[in-house]
């Protein structure tokens, strides 16, 4: 089973908030990614990390910063949130190396912001 | 550029009934597939996966089968419950690279 958690799971915030969604796993996995979840269904990597100090931008433009001080810690944070950033953001994790290449993903995070 | 399709839903099917969702893929490499499934009000969750062609994944009684010489990973069921009311999105990772690839996602909804 996964170990991999976020929090918190729903958040309703206001326009021109600072928000910060935690993320963290306890299986020493070296890649971390987080994935916007659309109203449609449709998941798009918005960032990824290889490792502690290492954070790359993925395939959707997204006005969210991250960061990887610690192997088991990858949050994600929005400096001033819009009602455009209202998605469901879900969190993942594997090992390193290409034979274990299943990701395990966090139960996400449904933000609102009005 | 590598890619995922599969068949729009939502899939509405009685208890019982089988299920297939189609699935099928363009990849410049070697990929590995995957399906996996949401459960309302959850994260995704590994249902089964592929390696190599011709390998069969399968689990809680879903099954697909890697097929190279059609690109496709349809997934089956026989005798489908209500608990398997969830979406199921197939994806791939080509080998030496570190990008999950994903369909739109298949909604599936069972009646008793």
């Amino acid at each position: 089973e996964a170990d991999i958690y976020q929090t918190p799971r729903y958040l309703v915030i206001g326009t021109g908030k600072k928000i910060t969604l935690e993320c963290s796993q306890t299986m020493g996995h070296d890649k971390m990614y987080w994935y916007q979840q659309d109203p449609g269904m449709e998941l798009h990597l918005i960032h990824y990390s290889y490792g502690v100090n290492s954070t790359e931008k993925g395939d959707l433009s997204s006005e969210s910063t991250v960061s990887r001080i610690r192997t088991e810690h990858f949050p994600l944070t929005l400096e001033s949130a819009r009602p455009s950033h209202t998605s469901q953001y879900l969190c993942a994790s594997r090992p390193h190396g290409t034979l274990n290449n299943e990701q395990f993903f966090g139960p996400g995070t449904r933000l609102t912001v009005l | 550029g590598d890619s995922v399709t599969q068949m729009e839903g939502p899939v509405t099917l009685s208890e019982e009934a089988f299920l297939t969702i189609n699935c099928t893929y363009t990849a410049t490499g070697y990929p590995s597939l995957f399906w996996y499934v949401q459960y309302p009000g959850e994260g995704l969750q590994l249902l089964l996966k592929a390696t190599k062609a011709d390998d069969k994944g399968s689990n809680k009684g879903f099954e697909a089968t890697y097929r190279k010489e059609t690109t496709s990973f349809h997934l089956e069921k026989g005798s489908v419950q209500v608990s398997d009311s969830a979406v199921y999105f197939c994806a791939l990772i080509v080998y030496n690279t570190d990008k999950l690839i994903f369909g739109t996602g298949t909604r599936l909804q069972v009646f008793p």
